[in-house]
């Protein structure tokens, strides 16, 4: 099985940097997702890490430490818009490969 | 362009009524899977399609059933006997071929069903 922690609620200010962790426990690993998920709407594909290190893209960047169950997405200069939801998400290796999904990270951004 | 379209976006049914959710994608896309979304849960697998004429339980699937009679088509019935049935339901697909272990899932835009 999978377990997959992320804190509820984070809170932060514009133009401000956050970082939201994720931590899991698995089997098996073969990758590991983020997701943005404004309220109502469908979650959108931000990152995908199988190796440790860090990938940039644009203002978002997303780490991941196999060793230690750890990842973490970064976002710099933040923005109202960025107020949403963020959800890890652990692809196993083995078996269906189908992601499980943490609970999800709501994001509040202030002026 | 490509997508997946969930419909309706909004859905109210009667206690004891069965329901069905649409779900069409025009992506290509070989898996297709249903999640249902709580508030303070994360998104919990219902059903999952790797290929046409296949499906697979999920973690949730007691009161659920799926078809996949079309690539494009995996709807989602709702029956009776699901307890809680009132959520938010997602739909997804993605590439299924080499490399696949990468690839994303691409999300409709769901449907809010209420069970009064």
């Amino acid at each position: 099985g999978q377990n997959i922690d992320q804190p509820t609620e984070m809170t932060a200010t514009e133009g401000a940097i956050v970082q939201i962790n994720c931590t899991y426990q698995t089997s098996g690993f073969n990758g590991l997702f983020w997701y943005q998920q404004h309220a109502g709407e469908a979650p959108t594909f931000l990152s995908y890490n199988v190796l440790d290190g860090l990938e940039e893209k644009g203002r978002f960047s997303s780490f991941l430490s196999r060793s230690k169950g750890y990842s973490y997405l970064l976002l710099k200069e933040l923005q109202m818009k960025d107020s949403a939801s963020y959800l890890c998400a652990v692809r196993p290796s083995g078996g269906s490969y189908i992601p499980t999904f943490g609970r999800g990270t709501s994001l509040i951004v202030h002026p | 362009d490509g997508g997946i379209t969930q419909s309706p976006k909004y859905l109210f049914r009667k206690e004891g009524q069965n329901v069905t959710l649409s779900c069409e994608q025009n992506l290509n896309h070989d898996a297709m899977y249903w999640y249902r979304q709580d508030p303070g849960q994360g998104l919990r697998l219902i059903y999952y399609s790797q290929i046409v004429n296949d499906f697979q339980k999920g973690d949730i699937a007691e009161g659920y059933s799926v078809s996949r009679e079309k690539k494009e088509s995996f709807p989602l019935t709702v029956t009776s006997a699901q307890k809680n049935p009132t959520a938010f339901y997602l739909c997804a697909s993605s590439s299924d071929r080499p490399n696949w272990n990468n690839s994303p899932l691409h999300f409709g835009n769901g449907t809010r069903l209420t069970v009064t």
